[in-house]
């Protein structure tokens, strides 16, 4: 079974700070993602990667950065939080093949105070 | 439009009804497909992919049509634990998924 880990399911930060989290697959994936999912907006996309040291923006870049550098590890970075971050994070991992779904971590429930 | 659309929902239906949700997708690239279950307050969970020949899996079957962009699930025989949210999901680039918002299923004794 595929597993993904993300490191915290919860977290609570203040205004301003820099936060880190952290996601880890054990399967060898190639791509792995970073979503938020807010209600009533569904999952929305943040970043992507399709290898090691490689990261593409998603649909909604702005106020987060990534860093693949190893991969098994996906990291999102928010560099300065803001209230609008709180959000449920969901980290997925896939196979860069045609055909094959994506698996989710248990996601990080993130409130900016 | 959104790539992905789904039925509104919610959908509130006795156990043991047969329940249909739809889905349609925009990109006519798309190449793979795939119904999610997400619980509330949990991650999306892969429920089963969709063959362009129809699959079943138990009480799941899910249906493709190419031609009308257009993916289906139906549900027999509804349990008290098939209610979640159920997320239609459209692969175009290897790897690279599209959800639709979900639509929300309970089932009631």
């Amino acid at each position: 079974d595929v597993k993904v880990t993300q490191s915290s399911r919860y977290l609570v930060k203040r205004t301003g700070e820099k936060v880190f989290l952290e996601c880890v697959q054990d399967m060898d994936h190639e791509n792995m993602f970073w979503y938020r999912q807010d209600p009533g907006l569904g999952l929305r996309l943040i970043y992507f990667s399709y290898d090691v040291k490689m990261k593409e923006k998603g649909d909604i870049p702005e106020g987060y950065s990534v860093s693949r550098e190893k991969k098994e590890r996906f990291s999102l970075i928010l560099e300065s939080a803001s209230t609008n971050q709180t959000s449920m994070y969901l980290c997925a991992s896939t196979r860069h093949i045609e055909g094959q779904p994506q698996h989710f971590g248990d996601g990080t429930r993130l409130s900016i105070l | 439009r959104k790539e992905v659309e789904q039925d509104p929902g919610p959908f509130n239906v006795p156990e043991g009804a047969t329940v249909a949700f739809n889905c349609t997708y925009s990109n006519s690239a798309s190449q793979s497909f795939f119904w999610y279950r997400q619980d509330c307050r949990k991650e999306p969970k892969l429920l089963m992919s969709v063959y362009s020949s129809g699959n079943e899996d138990g009480r799941f079957t899910a249906q493709l049509n190419r031609a009308s962009q257009y993916i289906s699930l139906l549900i027999r025989d509804s349990k008290l634990s098939d209610s979640a949210t159920y997320l239609c999901v459209v692969n175009t680039n290897a790897g690279k998924s599209t959800f639709g918002d979900g639509t929300t299923l309970t089932v009631k004794p």
